[in-house]
């Protein structure tokens, strides 16, 4: 059974940082593309970043460039999204999720259940 | 990237058919999408693939009650024999390079 599994979420300050982590299992997670989506509260689904298998392409919207990273480990099954520089549109429910694998970064078949993070002072 | 637009609420009986469209920009008119259901604080859950001459493809465990169809520049999703766990969220999302792209989201009422 595919199972993807977000962590770190929490409350932080505004210019903080944050790191969040996905394990994954039930699949062979070094051949998939892997992706971080977020849903601020009340509203509808928005994509943040996307790492290639062998992390050699990597892609982020433009709200968060210049202040996320993405990053896997494949030897830990882990997916890990490095945040800095939050501010209060940051705050959202942060979604792992696997790309479908039929070639290029098409479609998410399995998510997770999301962290929460929050930035108020 | 393809724009994608969905009507923000739809609703239908216990019972019966709703149908969902996703429009995509005259742009991206031969663009596959997805259609994702979330229901109320879950996270989402893939339903299945559309490609432009109608072909889908379901999701692990999504049951027949889901299918899929193409028009034009519109994608669609109906379901039939509503059931109240149909009651959710519903996003139609597309790709760029390297990105995804969501539609806004249309909330199913189950009456």
């Amino acid at each position: 059974e595919v199972q993807l599994v977000e962590s770190g979420g929490g409350l932080v300050k505004p210019g903080g940082s944050l790191r969040l982590s996905c394990a994954a299992s039930g699949f062979s997670f070094r051949t998939y593309t892997m992706n971080w989506v977020r849903q601020a509260p009340g509203k509808g689904l928005e994509w943040v970043s996307s790492i290639s298998s062998d992390s050699r392409y990597i892609y982020y919207a433009d709200s968060v460039t210049g202040r996320f990273a993405i990053t896997r480990d494949n030897a830990k099954n882990s997916l890990l999204l490095q945040m800095n520089s939050l501010s209060a549109e940051d705050t959202a429910l942060y979604y792992c999720a696997r790309d479908i694998g039929s070639g290029g970064n098409t479609v998410p078949d399995y998510w997770g259940q999301g962290t929460l993070v929050t930035v108020s002072s | 990237q393809p724009v994608l637009t969905q009507s923000p609420s739809a609703s239908a009986s216990l019972g019966a058919s709703v149908n969902l469209t996703c429009t995509l920009d005259s742009g991206h008119r031969t663009s596959t999408i997805a259609w994702h259901q979330q229901q109320p604080e879950k996270g989402p859950r893939f339903l299945m693939k559309i490609t432009n001459d109608g072909r889908h493809n379901r999701g692990d465990g999504i049951p027949d009650r889901f299918s899929g169809s193409s028009s034009g520049t519109e994608r669609y999703l109906t379901i039939s024999s509503l059931q109240s766990e149909d009651e959710a969220d519903y996003y139609c999302q597309s790709w760029g390079t390297g990105t995804w792209v969501f539609g806004g989201g249309t909330k199913v009422t189950v009456l």
